[in-house]
């Protein structure tokens, strides 16, 4: 069972709030990723990191930012939340030592009203 | 990474193997084959991968053609549980940090 954790895992808040979604992981792998998913639809990468002090934006734009400042920890910031912002967010890291497996959190659903 | 297809769904009933197919035609030599599903609601799980030759762990197994333009992951005794969201994605195993390119994958229902 995959070491990594995201909190909160559901959060509902208003318009314009400032959002942190917390991922943590436990296995010491140097990467990690956020990836965006709307209901019924497919996943999208929004950042990445090779490791600490590394962050990459991915295939999908967003206006969240990140940080890697240790190695466990990968959290994602919204500074003002919008409704288009509602979706939900998973987090993943892995490592080439395990053919770069990716191993995912349990997600953090937003709903932002 | 190279796309693949899939179908949109399927079913089978609990306790036979779940056959689900992928192409991927455009697969360059390095790249490899890995299958994840997604659970209604959850994080996607790694199933397993292979480059050329068939590959089987305690989840499924998956065969890949020759000529590795398509491939089939079998779940041999589907149950309940494995009704979920199949996703074949193709990368390099290799290198960088990119992140992996989900389709819409297939929704396989597991019917009792």
């Amino acid at each position: 069972e995959a070491d990594i954790y995201q909190t909160p895992r559901y959060l509902v808040i208003g318009t314009g709030k400032k959002i942190t979604l917390e991922c943590s992981q436990t296995m010491g792998h140097d990467k990690m990723y956020w990836y965006q998913q709307d209901p019924g639809m497919e996943l999208h990468l929004i950042h990445y990191s090779y490791g600490v002090n590394s962050t990459e934006k991915g295939d999908l734009s967003s206006e969240s930012t990140v940080s890697r400042i240790r190695t466990e920890h990968f959290p994602l910031t919204l500074e003002s939340a919008r409704p288009s912002h509602t979706s939900q967010y998973l987090c993943a890291s892995s490592d080439p030592g395990t053919n770069n497996e990716q191993f995912f959190g349990p997600g953090t659903r937003l709903t932002v009203l | 990474d190279a796309k693949t297809t899939q179908p949109t769904s399927m079913d089978c009933a609990e306790g036979r193997a779940a056959n689900l197919p992928c192409n991927h035609s455009t697969i360059s030599g390095n790249e490899y084959v890995y299958w994840y599903r997604q659970i209604h609601s959850q994080g996607p799980q790694y199933i397993i991968h292979g480059l050329k030759n068939n590959e089987t762990n305690e989840m499924a197994s998956l065969i890949i053609t020759e000529d590795r333009k398509s491939s089939t992951l079998i779940l041999p005794h589907a149950t309940l549980r494995d009704t979920a969201v199949y996703y074949c994605i193709v990368r390099d195993s290799g290198g960088g940090a990119d992140g992996l390119t989900f389709g819409k994958g297939t929704h396989l229902i597991i019917q009792p």
